[in-house]
């Protein structure tokens, strides 16, 4: 079974800053990976997505990895805004259609 | 409307109540699903219709039950619900080609809590 595994739970960083988010999944046989942000109270907003056989994704001041071989994906958000703070979630599809998530970073950004 | 929307976004019910969720995708996607989020636990996924076709059922109790009378519209039709299904109820779409998986497309969720 999929278990997909971000770290950390949480990240408080000061305004400014470039910072990495970390995710791991324990099943390589993927098809995609998705990020996604989400506001207090309110649904998913997707980020980015990076199809098995991509290496990277960038849109704006985000950039996501996905090293498939290893399991793991990174998510680069560069000169870091208070209107970052959000819970950010990793998401992968494997075999059935759905999306297996994690649990999220949970990050504020300090103005 | 545009994207993904459900309704609707707050619902409180007994034990005994029978009520049911909507959603409605304005993508034009082919396929829709429904997930849920509680609290201190990773999204679950419930529910996957594709084409209308119930293909996933992600070993979810019977009290739950899901409808897609067509490709715009997924329901899930909750009875005699548990106080531990509170939750926030996520439904999503995605556009399937059957040679690559898509990006899918969240509503903002129903908040349901079962007193």
């Amino acid at each position: 079974k999929q278990e997909v595994t971000q770290i950390p739970a949480a990240l408080s960083v000061p305004e400014g800053e470039n910072l990495v988010l970390n995710c791991s999944f324990t099943d390589s046989a993927i098809y995609n990976l998705q990020w996604f942000r989400q506001d207090p109270g309110k649904g998913l907003t997707s980020l980015l997505l990076i199809q098995s056989s991509q290496r990277e994704q960038t849109s704006g001041r985000l950039n996501a990895s996905l090293d498939k071989s290893s399991g793991r994906s990174t998510l680069y958000i560069a000169a870091s805004q208070p209107g970052d703070s959000a819970t950010y979630l990793c998401a992968v599809t494997g075999g059935a259609d759905g999306l297996t998530f994690g649990k999220g970073t949970h990050l504020i950004i300090q103005p | 409307e545009t994207g993904v929307t459900q309704t609707p976004r707050h619902l409180v019910m007994g034990m005994t109540n029978k009520k049911s969720l909507k959603c409605e995708q304005h993508l034009g996607h082919n396929a829709m699903y429904w997930y849920k989020q509680s609290a201190k636990k990773p999204l679950e996924l419930m529910f996957v219709y594709n084409f209308k076709e119930q293909t996933e059922n992600n070993s979810v109790p019977s009290r739950f039950s899901p409808e897609c009378p067509n490709s715009s519209h997924l329901f899930l039709h909750l009875h005699t619900l548990q106080p531990e299904d509170s939750a926030l109820y996520l439904c999503a779409s995605s556009q399937e080609t059957g040679f690559y998986y898509n990006e899918q497309f969240f509503g903002p969720g129903t908040r349901l809590t079962v007193l």
